[in-house]
């Protein structure tokens, strides 16, 4: 079945961009009606949607980080990838990728990697 | 900012029944959806669409909405079920949203 995996580095220094990859195993990223999503969690806190794209390409972002984020997918390497501008200790967080199945779940996260602890620091 | 309110804690014996809600003004509009996630596991998806079950959910767990309120209704708790619940749904602008979280101890 389709598994989702998280990658990237886990110190990141202050107002340096945060990046990460989600590599998609078991099935194509560009097969099925998806989105791909972003949602962090800082320790001992709530989950946070940062946001999602689209297999087309097309995205949306989370009102509150809009100006910071950029999400990407490459179908070739069966990734996408987010992109957090001018980090901050904040931004301290688990980063899990997720899918959304629009056909099914019209919305609801069924799959999720196993998230990836980022700490920005310097 | 629009936001999901969920009660921070619910306490149950084993065997009763746990019910955790999530209100907001805008529910009446979009669909619901909720969350278990276990300490270190990220989270899984138990209800979807308000009131739907993912297969391999177990029966037990059931969806429902009333007005600005939806409730995830745990029957017959057990000691596994402990776990933070999360409701999910969208803003006007079709952002998803998270409430804040729900510990359901199991006594």
């Amino acid at each position: 079945q389709v598994q989702l995996q998280e990658s990237g580095p886990g110190l990141v220094k202050p107002s340096q961009t945060l990046s990460l990859t989600c590599t998609v195993s078991g099935g194509s990223i560009s097969s099925g009606d998806y989105y791909w999503s972003w949602i962090r969690q800082p320790a001992g806190k709530g989950l946070e949607w940062i946001g999602r794209i689209y297999t087309s390409g097309s995205t949306k972002y989370n009102p509150s980080l809009k100006s910071r984020v950029t999400i990407s997918v490459d179908t070739s390497k069966n990734q996408f990838s987010l992109r957090l501008s001018s980090a901050t200790a904040a931004d301290t967080a688990v980063y899990y990728c997720a899918r959304e199945d629009v056909a099914v779940t019209a919305g609801g996260f069924d799959i999720w990697g196993q998230g990836t602890m980022v700490t920005v620091s310097s | 900012s629009y936001d999901l309110t969920q009660p921070p804690s619910v306490s149950v014996s084993p065997g009763q029944t746990a019910r955790i809600t999530c209100s907001a003004d805008a529910l009446p509009k979009h669909f619901a959806y909720w969350y278990q996630q276990k300490p270190g596991q990220a989270p899984v998806l138990v209800i979807y669409k308000d009131i739907e079950r993912p297969s391999g959910i177990p029966e037990r767990f059931s969806g429902s909405s009333s007005g600005t309120t939806v409730t995830l209704t745990i029957s017959g708790v057990q000691a596994e079920d402990e776990a933070e619940y999360y409701c999910q749904s969208a803003d006007s602008s079709g952002s998803w949203v998270f409430g804040g979280g729900t510990k359901l101890t199991v006594l």
